[in-house]
């Protein structure tokens, strides 16, 4: 009963180091998301993927690229990290449209 | 995209009711709302498919109100454990789902 699994849960990094975040699920869902979530605020959706091979921007990709490696994982990079991406990154996963998405534990990412 | 929610934040003290009111711009497919405690990732509640779908388990339901693009969660009775923030997530697209930014609910004895 994995669900999604994230990785790193906890991350520190200087300014202008780059990183991966990953994640991957076991509910052959084919929709995935990746979200920031910044202290005291609402979930703000980076890049979704609606199927393999696939991807699109959200409301703020500036900063970020994904991979949809294939339709268990969805990676986040930040290529050149800067102190406006700390934030705690959740990564998600629901059947197409209708269903109830599923959260990973989320990673807490520091950039000093 | 992102659904508006209202209120920002609610305090109540236990027993009493509250409604938590999301609406989007666009034609909404479906309406999700979550719940997240402090430092965990949100769990789902419950999702609604349809226009004038009603749902509810416990002492908590939701309405959808398809053709005013709204969905409303009412919390009744409420109890220590409905302490959280609360998010709808909306569907209008392309398989994307977009979060309002949250209403902080706080109980209280």
């Amino acid at each position: 009963n994995a669900g999604v699994t994230q990785t790193p849960k906890f991350q520190v990094l200087k300014t202008g180091q780059s990183m991966t975040l990953q994640c991957a699920q076991d509910m052959n869902h084919n929709s995935m998301y990746w979200y920031r979530q910044d202290p005291g605020m609402g979930l703000r959706l980076i890049y979704y993927s609606a199927s393999e091979g696939t991807t699109d921007k959200g409301e703020v990709p500036n900063g970020y690229n994904v991979s949809r490696l294939n339709k268990r994982e969805f990676s986040l990079r930040l290529e050149s990290a800067a102190p406006s991406q700390t934030s705690v990154y959740f990564c998600a996963s629901s059947a197409p449209g209708t269903a109830n998405a599923h959260f990973g534990d989320g990673t807490r990412l520091s950039i000093l | 995209q992102q659904p508006v929610q209202s209120p920002q934040a609610v305090i109540l003290r236990e027993g009493e009711d509250a409604v938590i009111n999301c609406s989007s711009s666009k034609a909404l497919y479906s309406v999700h709302w979550y719940r997240q405690k402090h430092g965990e990732a949100p769990i789902f509640l419950m999702i609604l498919l349809k226009g004038g779908e009603q749902k509810g388990h416990d002492k908590i339901s939701a309405s959808f109100n398809e053709k005013k693009q709204q969905s409303s969660l009412y919390l009744t009775a409420s109890q220590l454990s409905y302490s959280g923030t609360y998010f709808c997530g909306t569907v209008s697209g392309a398989n994307n789902l977009f979060f309002g930014t949250g209403t902080r609910l706080t109980v209280i004895p």
